[in-house]
């Protein structure tokens, strides 16, 4: 089954401070990742999109990898601010060969306190 | 273009009525994708359109649920007959596909449906 499993669930990290969220996908066959920002009300926005070529791919403080062997993903954000508080959803689209949706993960909700 | 728009933003229904919602992909984007989220989840797939033809439809899509893309632009979502499970934020993406890749999904800012 195509799945995308995100961790940790929820997370309260004061301003300033470092933090990753992770990612585990089973989607095969793969054809590209990507880290969406959501903020609370609305729509997701594209942060990063990572092919199985790609190992890091950066945005600003924002910073994931990705494994392609392992099917692991990781968004880093560095000095983290206020603004950051938001759900960050993993998103996985299979190849042309095999399921062509998105597959989202259920979000990890990142709370930035002062 | 100013993005995906989607309209109503906020609907309140009673149990029971109909409902339909609207999405405008970003011009020229091909295909267009409904997704349903509920509280604390992220979003579930519901179908998606490939200029004005319905490619695929999740089983979570009941048949009180019915979308159509008339002429490969707009695309309405509607619901029959609502019920209280019905209550969550319906995201509307589109993307440009092309044979081996397509652009990333832009996402509206969905329509936020409360049955009461």
């Amino acid at each position: 089954k195509n799945q995308v499993e995100q961790s940790p669930q929820s997370l309260i990290i004061l301003e300033g401070k470092n933090c990753t969220l992770q990612c585990n996908y089973t989607v095969s066959p793969f054809s590209n990742l990507r880290w969406y920002k959501q903020d609370t009300g609305r729509g997701p926005v594209s942060l990063t999109i990572m092919t199985f070529s790609e190992n890091t791919k950066s945005n600003g403080r924002y910073t994931a990898t990705l494994d392609a062997d392992t099917k692991q993903s990781s968004l880093h954000i560095t000095a983290s601010q206020l603004s950051d508080s938001a759900s960050y959803i993993c998103v996985v689209r299979g190849a042309p060969s095999g399921t062509y949706k998105y597959i989202f993960g259920t979000g990890t909700r990142l709370k930035v306190l002062a | 273009d100013t993005g995906v728009s989607q309209d109503p933003r906020h609907k309140i229904t009673k149990r029971g009525q109909n409902v339909t919602f609207r999405c405008d992909p970003i011009s020229e984007h091909n295909r267009l994708y409904w997704y349903r989220q509920t509280l604390g989840q992220g979003p579930e797939f519901l179908t998606y359109f490939q200029n004005e033809a319905q490619l695929e439809k999740s089983r979570l899509l009941s048949d009180r649920f019915s979308a159509e893309r008339p002429k490969g632009s707009f695309s309405t979502l509607e619901i029959q007959r609502t019920e209280q499970g019905d209550s969550a934020m319906y995201l509307c993406a589109s993307s440009h596909h092309r044979l081996t890749e397509d652009t990333e999904a832009f996402f509206g800012q969905g329509t936020r449906l409360t049955v009461v």
